[in-house]
């Protein structure tokens, strides 16, 4: 099925850097997720955007929601060792009206060096 | 809140056996709920969507014979993996979305903790 291009693929950091990672998508979207999924876990919902140009934070993390609405990233600032997971954004098509499934990228696998 | 729990979190059974995994909406009613699955360091795979009371939409190539969903209430759905084999083995996710009209993070996916599935 549809995929969503997200990059980098796996990122090894020191603690305290900041993060980046995006997703970009040939298709429009109306909605952009990203949630953090730890080992042997389910997903977690991170930040929720709705609106192009939106920008949301929650607590050290921040997204956008890109203008073209094609792409969104998420930054992490002085990142620590509980950051470390699998980060997947997601997005909804609205070409897809009210069945509203999620696309997910294939993830940014985050490593933090104490 | 939104919390979603799967049970059991995980299974191990012989090739031939039937196993079945249950999916709640643990404080909310959810419209729809979703089952994936995941293969070791690999995204969510969208296997089938279901409303309560109604039949199951499965994705392309998920064999619906295979693959039993059963959407009882608002806040039960189950998937029974029938004459599981090996190739069967995977981790096993579920997510619920809100009922209502109020939009937004309210009515978005939230997922289960998995069940990861071995089949021998």
């Amino acid at each position: 099925g549809q995929q969503l291009n997200q990059s980098p693929q796996s990122m090894f950091i020191q603690e305290g850097e900041d993060v980046s990672m995006n997703c970009t998508s040939s298709s429009i979207f109306n909605t952009w997720l990203w949630y953090k999924q730890e080992p042997g876990e389910g997903p977690v919902l991170l930040i929720a955007l709705y609106k192009a140009g939106e920008l949301t934070s929650n607590g050290r993390l921040t997204a956008q929601f890109g203008i073209t609405r094609k792409d969104s990233f998420l930054n992490i600032s002085a990142s620590i060792p509980s950051d470390v997971g699998i980060y997947f954004c997601a997005g909804r098509n609205a070409s897809r009206g009210s069945q509203g499934n999620l696309i997910f990228g294939k993830g940014t696998k985050l490593s933090v060096k104490p | 809140g939104a919390v979603v729990s799967q049970h059991p979190s995980w299974v191990i059974c012989k090739s031939g056996t039937s196993v079945k995994i249950e999916c709640r909406s643990l404080d909310f009613q959810a419209t729809t709920m979703f089952w994936y699955r995941q293969f070791p360091k690999q995204s969510l795979m969208l296997m089938a969507t279901s409303n309560e009371g109604s039949k199951a939409t499965y994705e392309q190539g998920v064999e619906k014979d295979k693959f039993l969903i059963n959407h009882a209430s608002l806040t039960l759905s189950t998937l029974t993996v029938t004459s599981a084999h090996p190739e069967d083995s995977s981790f096993y996710i579920c997510s619920a979305r809100r009922r209502g009209l109020a939009g937004g993070v309210y009515n978005e996916q939230f997922f289960g903790p998995g069940t990861r599935l071995t089949v021998l």
